[in-house]
């Protein structure tokens, strides 16, 4: 089973800073086959990229991200005051493999 | 519009069983994969179960493998989570989610509001 800790826990920021998220699987991933999704309180979870690096259908620009092997990164050049949130990589391409990570939540300073 | 939405939740004891449904619309449902995925409170996202669009591949995690059941009925746009054996480590809000392709295990791209299962005595 691959495990895919996500780094910081908890990031603390301020609207207009960049934020950016780490996810280091503990193999490597296949085919780049990895994603991201933000959850806000009460709310289901929304895909923001996929492919490592696709961004998914609506999702503003100031959202990137890149990564291959076992390291991914998500970026968020400025924050709005509507990203503060959770957010969680995903790997996909089999069942064996269909796992979350913990999660990091971005925060307001 | 695409839309989940997530039935048959509830309180139930430990050791019984709870049959969750999830009716969709707004898309071909016979052409994608459909997954569960619960949310225990306060905590991050697991994966249960997932399901090709034809039935002809289902897998589960292992925490509810032998227990719980994948199915889906295409003329019906439904997908259904048959969960026996229920414990308490299972209370958690289960969401049905579209997987982006017809064979399951891409990303999910949309998500039901979830139904919560509380399993308690």
């Amino acid at each position: 089973e691959i495990v895919l800790p996500q780094s910081p826990g908890t990031l603390s920021l301020s609207p207009g800073e960049r934020a950016t998220l780490s996810c280091r699987a503990s193999q490597s991933v296949t085919s780049s086959y990895l994603a991201w999704y933000q959850q806000k309180p009460g709310q289901a979870p929304r895909l923001l990229v996929y492919g490592a690096s696709s961004r998914a259908t609506g999702i503003p620009d100031r959202f990137s991200a890149s990564g291959s092997g076992t390291d991914f990164t998500l970026t968020i050049s400025r924050l709005e005051p509507d990203d503060f949130a959770v957010y969680y990589c995903q790997q996909y391409g089999s069942s064996s493999l269909f796992s979350f990570g913990p999660g990091t939540k971005v925060e307001i300073k | 519009e695409v839309q989940l939405v997530e039935s048959g939740g509830g309180l139930v004891q430990p050791g019984r069983s709870l049959r969750l449904s999830c009716a969709a619309s707004g898309f071909n449902f016979n052409d994608y994969g459909m997954h569960w995925v619960r949310q225990a409170p306060g905590k991050g996202l697991e994966w249960v179960a997932g399901i090709s669009w034809n039935s002809g591949i289902k897998g589960y995690a292992v925490s509810v493998k032998g227990r719980f059941t994948i199915s889906r009925d295409n003329a019906k746009k439904s997908l259904s989570l048959q969960m026996n054996s229920l414990r308490p480590e299972d209370t958690a809000l289960y969401y049905c989610a579209k997987d982006m392709e017809y064979a399951g295990y891409a990303p999910l791209d949309y998500w039901g509001q979830g139904t919560l299962v509380t399993v308690s005595s």
